[in-house]
């Protein structure tokens, strides 16, 4: 079945310091690439997406990247600050369907 | 900004009743989903409902489940007789269109004993 991997499940950086989140899909089909913010006792909340027509995207310091041939994609959070610390997840989806990665917690030390 | 309504916030119940949880989507999305999040694990999908029927749904979601707009506002899942896996978050989620970002509701903790 469709599946999606992500990685690192934890990552612990310095404030200022930027983060990487990679994460893997098997379904084929997947055109559409969300990620995900949850903070504590909330639902996820979309941060930033990106098509599969489209190999890259930016919104100020949060940038995703897409490898439709390997079947990667990435996020990338620049300056990273205190508030930014929560558990991050990446989701494939085509049609109806979204498939979630497991998520990474992510750690910004002050 | 709209958002979308889960209630009850936290649900308790014994082991073979029936739970309904309830969620209220943002007025002009079309697509409605469930999923569920069992603590600290992956956001896993159960069920996506566009046209007043089921579009696609999990392995998960089985004969116990069942999803209903019963009005023009409400999105119903029902667990027909409750087992102590089904213990979660179960969170709704509502889109525009099929391939857009869902705005996710804050859940309802469903814990069964």
């Amino acid at each position: 079945g469709e599946n999606v991997e992500q990685h690192p499940s934890t990552l612990s950086v310095q404030e200022g310091d930027s983060a990487v989140i990679k994460c893997t899909y098997s379904d084929s089909a997947s055109n559409y690439f969300p990620w995900y913010k949850q903070e504590l006792g909330k639902g996820p909340q979309l941060i930033i997406d990106i098509r599969s027509n489209v190999g890259e995207k930016k919104d100020q310091r949060i940038a995703v990247t897409l490898n439709k041939t390997a079947k990667h994609f990435s996020l990338h959070i620049t300056e990273t600050q205190p508030e930014d610390s929560a558990v991050y997840f990446c989701a494939a989806s085509r049609g109806f369907k979204t498939i979630f990665g497991a998520g990474t917690r992510l750690f910004v030390k002050a | 900004e709209p958002e979308v309504t889960q209630t009850p916030s936290h649900q308790v119940t014994q082991m073979g009743q029936e739970v309904i949880l309830r969620c209220v989507p943002i007025s002009n999305h079309l697509y409605f989903y469930w999923y569920r999040q069992i603590l600290g694990q992956k956001v896993e999908f159960l069920v996506s409902f566009y046209n007043n029927e089921i579009s696609e749904k999990s392995e998960i979601f089985d004969d116990q489940f069942s999803v209903e707009r019963p009005d023009g506002s409400n999105f119903t899942l029902k667990i027909r007789s409750t087992k102590l896996e089904d213990s979660a978050m179960y969170f709704c989620a509502s889109s525009e269109n099929q391939n857009r970002g869902y705005t996710f509701g804050s859940g309802t903790r469903l814990t069964v004993v």
